[in-house]
């Protein structure tokens, strides 16, 4: 898997949009970007998944630079049921397993 | 859909008594996976399964057992409970291969 940084933490205002960057300066070119999102208390929730086209969903968009040596998940109008811990994850597809290396992750708060 | 369910939701034991916590998932996922999240910190792979009578040990396997008897159920067992058991549990399914998995709601586990 590639090593991925995150900002601790993050804040943000009600209807702003929430910009979460994400460092993957080692990600080799068949690792894609992964986000999941933890509400507090809930098992991790998955959002969004891209290679190097920027990828929406009805969730988030997600921008991946052309290196592809980072990329911003995008909630365009965060809510107060946004606050959680966002956790970008690049996990290698050269094998068949389909498992996450879930590190800390940023402390995303919306606040009124 | 009921998506992945665990069972219980909470439990207390003591130190050296032995307990079973269940997954069940009605998606019809091939691979399942357990997870232990320990205050402030990201998820740890304890043990996966790629198929219906197949295991595989994650990160942190020592001290936990599983079986994989039916597709849908994914069983995490500790035969001797240690304080250092104490976290959340989180049990999570997905296709075969695939990066997006899905999580049940944790199971929080308190040994003493």
């Amino acid at each position: 898997d590639a090593k991925t940084t995150q900002p601790t933490s993050m804040d943000c205002a009600e209807g702003r949009a929430a910009n979460l960057p994400c460092n993957h300066s080692t990600i080799s070119g068949n690792e894609y970007v992964y986000w999941y999102r933890q509400i507090h208390s809930q098992g991790p929730q998955y959002i969004i998944h891209g290679l190097k086209n920027n990828e929406t969903n009805e969730m988030a968009s997600l921008i991946i630079t052309e290196d592809r040596k980072s990329s911003t998940l995008i909630l365009p109008h965060a809510t107060l049921r946004d606050t959680a811990v966002y956790y970008c994850i690049a996990p290698y597809r050269g094998s068949t397993l389909g498992r996450l290396y879930f590190g800390r992750g940023t402390q995303l708060t919306v606040w009124p | 859909n009921a998506g992945v369910t665990q069972t219980p939701k909470f439990r207390v034991l003591k130190t050296g008594q032995s307990m079973t916590l269940l997954c069940a998932q009605d998606m019809n996922h091939e691979y399942m996976y357990w997870y232990r999240q320990d205050p402030g910190m990201g998820l740890r792979l304890i043990h996966y399964s790629v198929g219906e009578g197949t295991t595989a040990k994650g990160e942190v396997p020592d001290g936990y057992n599983v079986s994989r008897l039916k597709k849908q159920n994914f069983l995490l067992g500790l035969e001797s409970a240690a304080p250092s058991q104490t976290s959340v549990y989180f049990c999570a399914s997905s296709r075969a291969g695939a990066y997006e998995q899905y999580f049940g709601p944790g199971t929080r586990l308190t040994v003493t």
